[in-house]
């Protein structure tokens, strides 16, 4: 059981936008630090999409943002294309010091229609 | 982004245990914290504990404690992950990856590698 909570999976048609949600709590997302999203295709390592709100690594495209508020946190896609069919994560830090303090999200599987 | 290269795909049996190493350029391991991270089938990413700078500033889940440990031989460019007792729950893709310290992102990783324990 992951300490944040993600869909299992979210799907869309190409052109549209989605939303992927993270929901954790006020030890971890509520403390205020950024929360961060990380893309993986099957069978290669995760790599780092979105960093707080809307603070992407170069060569990331500007179709995805990351927005926060409270405890939750969102991962949005517009203009949805094959090529974004992936896993998707979050990650938080963790005050809490009975949990790790690296959490994450247990992953949105994001398909393509 | 830095280039970390991991090492190949082990079997081992339950009860033992596995040592997965992390290369990187030499300056990495000067600068940058050095985080492992699990990837068992069906479940999400779980971090199992970083390692910092010239060895200092260890720390692991409480998940992993008291089995793991992470040491980093800067001679040799070389971060290692090292886990005892092991059970099927450990097969699972196993992961470094960077960050700059502090509550900052990964944001470089190693290209994974399959741990599979099985009698």
């Amino acid at each position: 059981q992951s300490v944040l909570t993600q869909p299992p999976s979210v799907s869309g048609a190409p052109g549209q936008t989605i939303t992927i949600s993270c929901t954790g709590s006020s030890s971890n997302i509520g403390a205020g630090y950024d929360v961060y999203w990380y893309q993986q295709f099957p069978g290669t390592a995760p790599r780092l999409l979105v960093a707080g709100n809307n603070n992407r690594p170069s060569g990331v495209p500007d179709r995805f943002s990351g927005s926060e508020s409270g405890t939750s946190a969102s991962l949005v896609i517009t203009g949805l294309q094959a090529e974004d069919e992936a896993d998707y994560y979050c990650q938080a830090y963790e005050f809490d010091t009975s949990l790790s303090p690296v959490v994450f999200g247990g992953g949105t599987k994001l398909t393509v229609l | 982004q830095v280039q970390l290269v991991q090492s190949g795909a082990e079997v081992k049996r339950p009860g033992a245990s596995v040592r997965v190493s992390c290369r990187a350029s030499a300056h990495t391991f000067t600068v940058k914290y050095i985080h492992w991270v699990r990837h068992a089938p069906g479940h999400g990413l779980e971090w199992m504990g970083r390692i910092g700078p010239y060895n200092v500033g260890t720390l692991y889940s409480p998940t992993f404690q008291g089995r793991l440990t992470l040491t980093t031989d800067t001679s040799s460019s070389t971060s290692y992950m090292n886990l005892t007792l092991l059970t099927a729950a450990d097969t699972a893709i196993f992961y470094c990856a960077t960050n700059v310290g502090g509550r900052r992102p990964f944001d470089s990783w190693g290209q994974g590698t399959l741990v599979t324990v099985s009698s």
